[in-house]
């Protein structure tokens, strides 16, 4: 069974472009996460997923970044217009309906110059 | 509210030493606690959980933790370290009530192992 995975695995944009990461969960898996580790602290929940629906956004820090799923597969995070605050490394994590464990992908470095 | 706080943002020990990484959480209700490691290059890996079953947890490579409500501890030891553990250690904690819910993390410890 393939794991999560997430494209790319590493972004060098300036500030102010525009970056799309993208995440493919477990296959079967109607949970899907987003977190983000910004450097030097704790990971961070941004939002969740439940098949194509946003169960919890609360962690999403503005309105500068748009998480879709289109069809509950999988699922893409945009930033737009980039800032240097943004850079960290971006994880996505996924979960089957009944289990509470999360299966988290090898992350997204993104660096804003 | 949920939280998790992890002492020694670093710690090293000698290979074959007793390796030991503390973590403390803050919940208002009954918590599912995790303890994820993250080696170089790679993504996320659980380790172990506890969800409200036996207080001592087994997991991978021979760690364990014990849940101690009366502490709010969840320490994570193994007996005998190898330099293959060399990696970054977080401890993790989300609601018991809710199996999809979101997991919140402690900021991390490196494990360094000294030959």
């Amino acid at each position: 069974e393939a794991g999560v995975t997430q494209f790319p695995s590493h972004s060098v944009i300036e500030k102010g472009q525009t970056v799309t990461l993208r995440c493919d969960p477990i296959s079967g898996h109607d949970n899907l996460y987003w977190y983000r580790r910004v450097m030097g602290k704790e990971i961070k929940f941004l939002l969740h997923f439940v098949k194509e629906s946003k169960q919890d956004e609360s962690g999403m820090p503005n309105n500068r970044f748009l998480a879709e799923r289109t069809g509950g597969t999988y699922s893409t995070l945009k930033v737009q217009p980039a800032e240097l605050e943004d850079s960290g490394v971006y994880f996505c994590a996924s979960s089957s309906y009944l289990k509470s464990e999360q299966y988290f992908g090898p992350g997204t470095r993104l660096t804003v110059t | 509210a949920q939280s998790v706080t992890q002492l020694g943002s670093h710690v090293s020990v000698s290979e074959g030493a007793l390796v030991l990484l503390r973590c403390n959480y803050s919940s208002s209700v009954p918590p599912y606690l995790f303890w994820y490691v993250q080696y170089p290059n790679q993504g996320l890996q659980l380790l172990l959980k506890y969800t409200s079953a036996a207080t001592l947890v087994k997991g991978i490579n021979d760690f364990e933790a014990e849940f101690k409500k009366s502490e709010t501890s969840f320490h994570l030891t193994k007996p005998s370290a190898h330099m293959s553990d060399a990696a970054e250690y977080f401890c993790a904690v989300s609601d018991e009530y809710s199996s999809a819910s979101k997991i919140i993390f402690g900021s991390g410890t490196r494990l360094s192992i000294r030959p």
